[in-house]
């Protein structure tokens, strides 16, 4: 089955403290995003990754890390996690073909930060 | 700069009434147009999409959405909603390699 795994799915943590968001996806896309959505905003591209250690900013990518040294796998890295970052965060996997372009989007994660 | 406007943040209907969600984009570029819905709890699903071709684009559901170049608009609609339908729809467009999205529209139908 085609889909976008997030881990953790629910977060808790304090203020300072490094976390990792993991992404991965199984159906061999080159792109990926993460996304956060917060209420009144819709979502906001953080990051995306077009391929293998290829990885550009969005439009918020204050504050948040990337990699993706392999193409299953884009985490998300909050080095220094503070209070407006709580937020509910997507991963998504595009397919890009031809004249196909569909995003998958993940489960969400959503992330409180005291 | 890039952005997508969705002009309703909430909208609230009855059953069998007809919809229509509107989307502006500005975007100097060839864009692709998409309509997205997040039922309650859970992730994004899409709806329909624009690339090229015929304005009106049918999706699921009994969508559709008409892609207006000279406005630069993608709204949405739908003839007879359905309590199903309560949701929040989002309207994005691929500006280059960035994926836009609007603030989304909240829809609540009453039974």
């Amino acid at each position: 089955e085609a889909q976008v795994t997030q881990n953790p799915r629910y977060l808790i943590t304090v203020t300072g403290k490094k976390l990792t968001v993991t992404c991965s996806q199984n159906m061999n896309h080159e792109y990926m995003s993460w996304y956060r959505q917060d209420p009144g905003l819709g979502l906001r591209q953080i990051y995306y990754s077009m391929n293998v250690e290829v990885t550009d900013k969005g439009d918020v990518p204050e504050g948040y890390k990337v990699s993706r040294k392999e193409k299953r796998n884009f985490p998300l890295i909050l080095e220094s996690p503070s209070p407006n970052q709580t937020s509910l965060y997507f991963c998504a996997s595009r397919e890009l073909a031809g004249s196909t372009d569909t995003q998958y989007f993940g489960p969400g994660t959503r992330l409180t930060v005291l | 700069a890039q952005s997508v406007s969705q002009h309703n943040h909430h909208v609230i209907l009855s059953e069998a009434a007809s919809l229509e969600l509107g989307c502006n984009y500005s975007y100097g570029g060839t864009v692709n147009l998409f309509w997205y819905v997040q039922y309650p709890g859970q992730h994004l699903q899409l709806l329909l999409k624009y690339f090229s071709g015929d304005p009106l684009v049918k999706g699921i559901k009994g969508f559709e959405a008409e892609f207006i170049k000279s406005k630069f608009s993608f709204n949405l609609r739908k003839p007879s909603v359905q309590w199903s339908d309560t949701a929040e729809y989002f309207c994005a467009v691929n500006a280059g390699d960035k994926i836009i999205f609007g603030k989304g529209t909240r829809l609540h139908i009453l039974p």
